[in-house]
């Protein structure tokens, strides 16, 4: 079965400094992938989500962009950290059309 | 785009009694409903799922049953534990490669002992 790392586990930033997140799933090949946020008492919101190296789709326009450098591994970035963009951030792996599996997460405070 | 309603918010329930978490989507065209536990912390679980193709699934104490006319599934859980505390959401989506999981805004459950 497919294992996800996400790191680092914590993260408090300063507001405009740069970001970047990463994703490496192991135990599968050509997966899925996607990016959530979770805010505090929400649900979780899609980012992003690629289903091969160097294709990315965003599902909402921000401050954040994704990028697929290897078949296993997806990073989230930004240059310019906001307020907003604080959360905790979920990286997600799909093998088949169905399942989502769920990494676990990093909690990004922006200061 | 698909929407999915969740309720109730928050659940509390005594050690041994059943728990049901009900939920309502948009898009007819969904095929797909997970549902997802939460521990504080850490990354949603998947804990059971059903294509619309199937009324209802059991795994030990879970239960998920949908109605496809009715557009709502639901999430049932028997017996429960003080370690069934967390939150749960559902999702659905149409189940094609790269599609988004469309999330339901979660249920607090608490089950006192």
């Amino acid at each position: 079965s497919q294992t996800i790392h996400q790191w680092p586990a914590t993260l408090v930033q300063p507001v405009g400094s740069p970001l970047s997140l990463e994703c490496t799933v192991e135990g599968t090949s050509n997966p899925n992938l996607y990016w959530y946020r979770q805010a505090a008492g929400r649900g979780l919101q899609l980012l992003f989500y690629s289903v091969g190296i160097g294709q990315i789709s965003s599902e909402v326009p921000q401050n954040l962009s994704a990028s697929r450098p290897q078949d296993r591994q997806f990073i989230l970035s930004s240059k310019k950290l906001l307020l907003s963009d604080s959360g905790f951030y979920l990286c997600a792996c799909g093998i088949f059309s169905y399942e989502q599996y769920f990494g676990p997460g990093t909690r990004l405070t922006v200061t | 785009g698909e929407n999915v309603e969740q309720h109730p918010s928050t659940l509390s329930v005594q050690e041994g009694d059943s728990a049901v978490i009900k939920c309502t989507y948009s898009d007819s065209a969904s095929n797909y409903f997970p549902w997802y536990k939460q521990e504080l912390g850490k990354g949603p679980q998947l804990i059971i799922d059903i294509r619309s193709n199937v009324g209802e699934k059991k795994d030990q104490r879970i239960a998920v049953t949908l109605n496809k006319t009715a557009k709502h599934f639901s999430l049932h859980i028997t017996e429960t534990q003080p370690e069934d505390s967390a939150v749960y959401f559902c999702a659905a989506s149409r189940g094609q490669a790269g599609t988004a999981l469309i999330f339901g805004k979660g249920t607090t459950l608490s089950v006192s002992s």
